[in-house]
């Protein structure tokens, strides 16, 4: 069965610190993969997604980047926290460009500090 | 660019009202459409969803989906809210690769 494992679970870091949260999924191959931040009143806001390795779509400007190294793996990192990226995150994949369902990660709680 | 609209920010029914939720998106192409729940302190589940066929699509817990592809118009509907449908509920519309959410609606039920 397929799994997603995302971590760290929270994290406090202090302005201007670096980030880097990561997922991997199990149990499937080539899944499109996603990162979300959601906020309070903003709902779940689409940051990255990648279609396979070296593939990342960015669909809002800001200071953080998303990496796929693996083929299962995917992480969001961010070279200076500012305040504003705190939030919570969520890594999440389908089944390619047929696959009709989203399943989502545990999620990373960031507070920047 | 692509967009989820959810125009109720926040519902507050009395146990037994009618729901309905909107969504709108603004997608041009074949789409894949759903409904979230997050319950308070909960993640993300799944109500129900849309591929094809019946544009009525029935989900868990009594709730009920109609999907008008003139309107890009994917509303939410229950009959009969109970207290414990008090939660943020999400509309997603998927075309291709992109998979995106709209901005929540939160739904408190009054006993």
């Amino acid at each position: 069965s397929q799994t997603i494992h995302q971590w760290p679970a929270t994290l406090v870091q202090p302005v201007g610190s670096p980030l880097s949260l990561e997922c991997t999924v199990e149990g499937t191959s080539n899944p499109n993969l996603y990162w979300y931040r959601q906020a309070a009143g903003r709902g779940l806001q689409l940051l990255f997604y990648s279609v396979g390795i070296g593939q990342i779509s960015s669909e809002v400007p800001q200071n953080l980047s998303a990496s796929r190294p693996q083929d299962r793996q995917f992480i969001l990192s961010s070279k200076k926290l500012l305040l504003s990226d705190s939030g919570f995150y969520l890594c999440a994949w389908t089944e390619g460009i047929s696959g009709n369902t989203i399943y989502f990660g545990e999620g990373s709680w960031l507070t920047v500090v | 660019a692509q967009s989820v609209s959810q125009h109720n920010h926040h519902v507050i029914l009395s146990e037994a009202a009618s729901l309905e939720l909107g969504c709108n998106y603004s997608y041009g192409g074949t789409v894949n459409l759903f409904w979230y729940v997050q319950y308070p302190g909960q993640h993300l589940q799944l109500l129900l969803k849309y591929f094809s066929g019946d544009p009525l699509v029935k989900g868990i817990k009594g709730f009920e989906a109609e999907f008008i592809k003139s309107k890009f118009s994917f509303n939410l509907r229950k009959p009969s809210v109970q207290w414990s449908d008090t939660a943020e509920y999400f509309c997603a519309v998927r075309s291709n690769n992109d998979m995106r959410f709209g901005a929540g609606t939160r739904l408190t039920v009054k006993p």
